[in-house]
């Protein structure tokens, strides 16, 4: 069953980076991803795309402070120069035929 | 500037039906696949459902099947997602999304219509 699995929490201090795990499950380690930030009380916002050899697309305006990477069935979204605005959930999503999958989210918070 | 604009929401009882709408600007809609997402108080997103460019194929969540029903109507830019049947646990925020072009992921989302099914 295509899941994807994401830490509920982190923390990180203002300027600094943060590294935030969405997981693939087993089967399906060579699938694509995107990422999305929901900012509190907002609509979802789309950031980038990770495809399944690394290559990453970010959406129209999102800064380069965001950036994506992956390791196996993982996928890696990095925060540099952590800014007040960041704080919010993180959603990774995924897809097969007809069908979307989002992570449960991880909540961001920028000490 | 693409936008998603959701309308419809509202107050319904359990049992009852609520359509929404969703109007698309910014892009062709007619060649964009589009769907829906929820969010119930305080939890995660949901997909709800989805529908080809032409509203040939629709796609459903094992949550929702049997008793949604997606549409589109391309004439108008629109897309629509009639609710029957609802129950408490439907309770959320609905969002319009849609897909990038030739591809499966959301790049764009509108900013929601909440949707209470209480007594």
């Amino acid at each position: 069953q295509l899941v994807l699995t994401q830490s509920p929490s982190a923390s990180a201090s203002l300027g600094a980076s943060v590294k935030l795990t969405c997981t693939l499950s087993t089967g399906y380690s060579n699938y694509a991803i995107a990422w999305h930030q929901q900012q509190p009380e907002k609509g979802p916002r789309y950031l980038m795309k990770i495809n399944s050899d690394g290559r990453q697309s970010r959406g129209d305006g999102i800064p380069d402070r965001f950036s994506g990477s992956m390791s196996g069935a993982e996928r890696y979204l990095t925060i540099s120069s952590l800014q007040s605005e960041d704080e919010a959930d993180y959603y990774c999503q995924t897809w097969a035929t007809g069908i979307r999958v989002f992570g449960g989210g991880t909540k961001l918070t920028v000490l | 500037e693409v936008q998603l604009v959701e309308s419809g929401g509202g107050l319904v009882q359990p049992g009852g039906s609520l359509r929404l709408s969703c109007g698309g600007s910014g892009f062709t809609f007619s060649t964009s696949a589009v769907g829906w997402v929820r969010q119930a108080p305080g939890k995660g997103l949901e997909w709800v459902s989805g529908i080809t460019p032409s509203g040939r194929d629709t796609y459903y969540s094992h949550s929702v099947k049997g008793r949604f029903t997606i549409s589109r109507d391309n004439s108008k830019n629109t897309l629509y997602l009639q609710m029957n049947s609802l129950r408490a646990e439907d309770t959320a925020v609905y969002y319009c999304a849609k897909d990038a072009s030739g591809d499966y992921y959301f790049d764009y989302w509108g900013q929601g219509t909440l949707v209470t099914v209480s007594s």
